[in-house]
């Protein structure tokens, strides 16, 4: 098990690409979760699946914004026409099968994102 | 939007003194978390405390739940360089999102 991993790394890309990044969880784990860090600041939510149900999205993702995760196991997030406000550390989480809102997540490092 | 709001905002103390941090949210939760997130990694999981308990403890950690007055703490005792990190507490309520605050800035020097 080698925990949650993102790709790529780093992205650059001019303002008004399109971006897409990728997810991978730990194996068992059927909840996902996207957040988005900028500098200083914590992580703000963005989405959450259960199994391949997307179950809650953040106000923050407006319709530029996608996420899937389609047989329950990779996700992918992809941003069109980005724009520079868009730049910020894109992170994933994934957490197991469990009672409740009590559980811990596992983040991946993340995936940096600069639009010029 | 945030919900937790960590304080102070930075600390930095010598290596062997303890280090305490705050946090204080808004609105009502099932559980606050605390994880660390060293310069340039991921977040790593600390510490969860449900909301039905008062302190919890995992080795040289410490917290405190007080959801009369909405507020925890976190406190490091013995405190090593390796601590050096931010420190971010999020609340989880009965949604599946967890709200994170801006953190706290921690400094261990040797």
């Amino acid at each position: 098990d080698t925990g949650v991993s993102q790709n790529p790394r780093h992205k650059i890309t001019k303002r008004g690409q399109n971006v897409t990044f990728r997810c991978d969880p730990i194996s068992e784990h059927n909840r996902l979760y996207w957040y988005r860090q900028t500098l200083g600041q914590g992580p703000e939510f963005l989405t959450y699946f259960q199994n391949e149900a997307q179950l809650e999205k953040s106000r923050l993702l407006s319709d530029r914004f996608s996420a899937e995760r389609p047989k329950g196991s990779f996700s992918t997030l992809e941003i069109q026409r980005t724009e520079q406000g868009d730049s910020a550390m894109y992170l994933c989480a994934s957490s197991p099968p469990g009672q409740g809102h009590s559980y811990e997540q596992y983040f991946g490092p993340g995936t940096r994102l600069t639009v010029t | 939007s945030q919900q937790g709001e960590e304080d102070p905002q930075a600390l930095s103390i010598q290596e062997g003194e303890n280090a305490t941090m705050n946090c204080s949210y808004k609105t009502s939760i099932n559980n606050l978390q605390w994880y660390r997130q060293n310069s340039g990694r991921g977040l790593v999981h600390l510490i969860l405390i449900r909301s039905n308990e008062r302190e919890k403890h995992s080795g040289r950690l410490r917290v405190t739940l007080d959801t009369s007055k909405k507020s925890s703490s976190l406190l490091i005792t013995a405190s090593r360089a390796a601590d050096t990190a931010s420190y971010f507490c999020a609340t989880g309520a009965n949604n599946n999102d967890m709200r994170f605050g801006a953190g706290t800035r921690l400094t261990v020097k040797p």
